[in-house]
């Protein structure tokens, strides 16, 4: 069963751009949630999407926004870059939402570099 | 405010002995903890998981210990092995209100496995 792919691998753009970054989940998994790394803050919560519907969302500010299709993939976007956002973007599905009712599997993530 | 923490950014072990990563919560409604391991330009790879109705999880090499009146958690892996070497994030999660089970992620701790 092929794992949770994510397109592309990496990118560089420059401020003020805007980016979309997409992810397939592994076959079945119906919850597709999106995950920041940075060095100093870590994994940090993005937001979840079940059914195409948006479950929970993060601390993030509206400039970061996601949608999931009817087929499971998802696609975030990132609109205005800034420096800041430069970051691993991680992708992660599970069969459902929700705790100890599924395990999250992770992509390679998307590397994305704003100059 | 880290509601997961891993104290220990980092940890030198030599090979055949065991290794032990910690980590601390604080938040009581946190029901499924995870470990996931994460080489550098990979995404995280889920480990082992534990639920809070239970104290341990074996798996192999790897053996979970959960502490509730304690708040803490320990991955032992033993004997440790140089491919072991990563960095090692453990996440919580738990069905409470505003939460849906997004994974909470400690901010990691690199292992090293010396020969």
């Amino acid at each position: 069963k092929a794992g949770v792919t994510q397109t592309p691998r990496y990118l560089i753009k420059t401020r003020g751009q805007q980016v979309t970054l997409s992810c397939s989940p592994i076959s079945g998994h119906r919850s597709v949630s999106w995950y920041q790394q940075t060095p100093g803050q870590g994994l940090q919560f993005l937001f979840e999407y079940f059914s195409e519907t948006q479950r929970n969302k993060g601390n993030f500010p509206g400039r970061f926004s996601g949608r999931q299709f009817s087929n499971s993939r998802s696609e975030m976007n990132v609109s205005t870059l800034e420096l800041g956002d430069s970051a691993l973007y991680l992708c992660a599905s599970s069969l459902v939402p929700g705790s100890s009712k599924g395990t999250q599997y992770f992509g390679p993530g998307t590397r994305l570099t704003v100059l | 405010d880290q509601q997961v923490k891993q104290n220990s950014p980092s940890l030198s072990v030599q090979e055949g002995r065991i290794s032990i990563l910690n980590c601390d919560y604080t938040n009581s409604m946190f029901d499924y903890f995870l470990w996931y391991k994460k080489y550098p330009a990979e995404g995280p790879t889920f480990l082992i998981s534990i639920s809070s109705i239970k104290d341990k999880n074996e798996d192999g090499r790897f053996t979970v210990f959960l502490n509730k009146s304690a708040k803490h958690l320990s991955l032992h892996i033993v004997p440790s092995q140089p491919g072991d070497s990563a960095v090692y994030f453990c996440a919580a999660s738990g069905d409470y209100g505003g939460s849906q089970g997004n994974l909470i992620f400690g901010k990691g701790t690199k292992l090293s496995v010396k020969p």
